[in-house]
């Protein structure tokens, strides 16, 4: 069980706009930054969005992250079949004193 | 650019330990942490811990407190990470990260490490 919850699926058809969720708790998500990854089939994740919403340099502006309270999104634009990947969204937990988690989304390009 | 490069895959029995190292380059070896997080077969990811190059000081999660040990060599930019008391349940991917004290940003490739008799 993730401290922080993900729908663990998610698909659209190429050019839709997909959004993925993340909810968490008031010791996470609502006083601590959010990041979210890309994990391609058999590699390694790949920092996606920092900071609730910066994007690392190299990543498409397709991508893009935001934070309301507990809750965090990551929304995709124009969707490629190369997106076709696991998404996890993380930050850091104050109770726990470490990074927590979302168990992840599988994204399917339709 | 920065650069993570972890050891080899290991096979392991039930009750060994595994020590899995991660070389660092392109950056400031101790101006980062280095977080471990694994994956087992088909699921999430799960945070291990964290060392601080420049200080040697860690700080593990609850789980694997007195099983788990992070190092560093700063003459090498290389850390290590060594899991004891192995079973099945530890069969999986483990990664070595750069990042700030909370979160990843750059991970190594990862090193499976099997659990077999």
């Amino acid at each position: 069980q993730s401290v922080l919850t993900q729908p663990p699926s998610a698909s659209g058809t190429p050019g839709q706009r997909v959004t993925i969720s993340c909810s968490g708790t008031s010791s996470n998500i609502g006083s601590e930054i959010v990041n979210w990854y890309q994990q391609l089939p058999g590699t390694a994740p790949r920092l996606l969005i920092y900071n609730d919403n910066q994007r690392p340099s190299g990543i498409p502006d397709r991508f893009s992250g935001s934070k309301s309270g507990t809750s965090a999104s990551l929304a995709i634009s124009g969707l490629q079949s190369e997106d076709e990947a696991d998404y996890y969204c993380a930050s850091w937990d104050d109770s726990l004193n470490g990074p927590v988690f979302g168990g992840g989304t599988k994204l399917t390009v339709l | 650019q920065v650069q993570l490069v972890q050891s080899a895959a290991e096979v392991k029995k039930p009750g060994a330990s595994a020590r899995v190292s991660c070389k660092a380059s392109g950056y400031t070896f101790t101006s980062y942490f280095i977080h471990w997080v694994r994956q087992a077969p088909g699921q999430g990811l799960e945070w291990m811990g964290m060392i601080n190059p420049s200080r040697g000081s860690t700080s593990y999660t609850q789980k694997f407190q007195g099983r788990v040990a992070m190092t560093r060599d700063t003459s090498t930019s290389t850390v290590y990470m060594e899991l004891t008391s192995l079973t099945s349940e530890d069969m999986a991917v483990y990664y070595c990260a750069r990042g700030t004290i909370a979160l990843p940003d750059y991970w190594g490739q990862g090193t499976l490490v099997t659990v077999s008799s």
